[in-house]
Order: C-alpha cells, then sequence, then structure tokens
C-alpha cells in the first residue's frame, strides 16, 4: 500500500517550458487535491477534484490545468512555466468520514528560471 | 484575513520541555486537522478532531468549538519532534483551510 505517489521529487524548467506533475493513490479515495506550498504561506489549493472525471478550480488556478482520468490519478500540467510558479508541490487525497484524514505526496520541488 | 491563524510562528524548546502550539480558526469547520512536516520532507497527518481531545503517544490534541481554537500538546519534547506544525480546517465541503505553520525546534 504507497499511499499517494508523486513524481518527479525535482524539476527545473526554463520560462515557458511546460510540464506535467504526476500524483496516484492506492487507497480508492474520490477526492484529490493539488496545493502549492510557498514561504511563509499556508498550503494554497490549485485545483482539486471531488470524484472521477470532476475537477474544480481553487484559491490559485491560473497558469495550471488538472486532469482526472480515472480514480487513482490526478495530474496537474503547468502550460507555459513562469518563474511565479517556482514552488513546492504537493498533491493530497481524503478518505471521509467518521475517521477524515488527509494524505500527501512527498511533494515535487519546481523551480522555473 | 487568514481564516486560521497558528502562534506561534516560531518556537525553540529544550528537549524534555512542554509544548503547546495554538491554532484559531474563523469559519464554521466540521473537522480540524494537524499535521507534521519535517525539513525537506513530507507532510503527515497526526490527527483528525472534531470535538474533545485525542492523544497518540506524547502528543495530545484538543479542540473548543464553541471558541474556534485548538491547541497541540507535545510532552517530554525530543529533537526529532523538530518540525513544521500545520493546522488545517475542513468546512465539511471539498476544501481546507490551512495555518502558515509552526516551525518548531528541540534543542538537545
Amino acid at each position: 500500500n504507497a499511499g499517494v505517489t508523486q513524481t518527479p521529487k525535482f524539476q527545473v524548467l526554463k520560462t515557458g517550458q511546460s510540464m506535467t506533475l504526476q500524483c496516484a493513490q492506492d487507497m480508492n479515495h474520490n477526492s484529490m487535491y493539488w496545493y502549492r506550498q510557498d514561504p511563509g504561506m499556508g498550503l494554497r489549493l490549485i485545483y482539486y477534484s471531488a470524484s472521477e472525471g470532476t475537477t474544480d478550480k481553487g484559491e490559485v488556478p491560473n497558469g495550471y490545468n488538472v486532469s482526472r482520468l480515472n480514480k487513482r490519478e490526478f495530474s496537474l500540467r503547468l502550460e507555459s512555466a513562469a518563474p511565479s510558479q517556482t514552488s513546492v508541490y504537493f498533491c493530497a487525497s481524503r478518505n471521509r468520514g467518521r475517521d477524515e484524514k488527509l494524505f500527501f505526496g512527498s511533494g515535487t520541488q519546481l523551480s522555473v528560471l | 484575513k487568514n481564516e486560521v491563524e497558528q502562534s506561534p510562528q516560531n518556537l525553540t524548546a529544550q528537549e524534555g520541555e512542554f509544548i503547546t502550539i495554538n491554532c484559531s480558526y474563523s469559519v464554521g469547520i466540521s473537522a480540524l486537522h494537524w499535521l507534521q512536516q519535517h525539513p525537506g520532507g513530507g507532510i503527515v497527518s497526526l490527527f483528525m478532531l472534531s470535538s474533545g481531545k485525542k492523544k497518540h503517544g506524547r502528543l495530545i490534541a484538543t479542540i473548543n468549538i464553541q471558541e474556534k481554537h485548538s491547541s497541540l500538546h507535545i510532552t517530554a519534547s525530543h529533537p526529532r519532534d523538530s518540525a513544521v506544525y500545520i493546522c488545517a480546517v475542513s468546512g465539511g465541503g471539498n476544501q481546507f483551510y490551512f495555518g502558515t505553520g509552526t516551525s518548531l525546534t528541540v534543542i538537545p
């Protein structure tokens, strides 16, 4: 049982390049999230998916797209990277109910030059 | 205004000390989570609270729904407790609100 698997761990991009961050969970969770973490700020929601095939914008969606093709996988795409997107990105999933819990991937440190 | 405020922002303690980290929130919630993030590491969930108190080893978390306040206590602190502790609340929908974290350093 791997939990939430997120790749890559590190990435350096040049301005204007594109990339996709991959995330998969094996816990059969419906809810999945993409966050970015910047110094001095709390985790900020980029996009979330309440179930397979549905996605919704969070607090900071500009410059990002997401895809939830199946229940396991939720990917985040940067179409044209900008220096303002330099950040640490976390994917998360959530089980709901009495024992609600958040499960996070190990994070992706992205630098855009 | 942040929906979730944590205090203190930074905390340094001697090994063995009793530590308290506070979280206040301004929104209605269905659950409050305490998370731990080690330097350069991922984020792990410590507790989920909807009322009362929970204990896990040396960690104790309490919540006062009426006062919209939660505390995380660490008894007999140890250097391995050094981490950032993050408070997060969920309002019953799909989104969470996160505090900016409390950075704890425990000195041997």
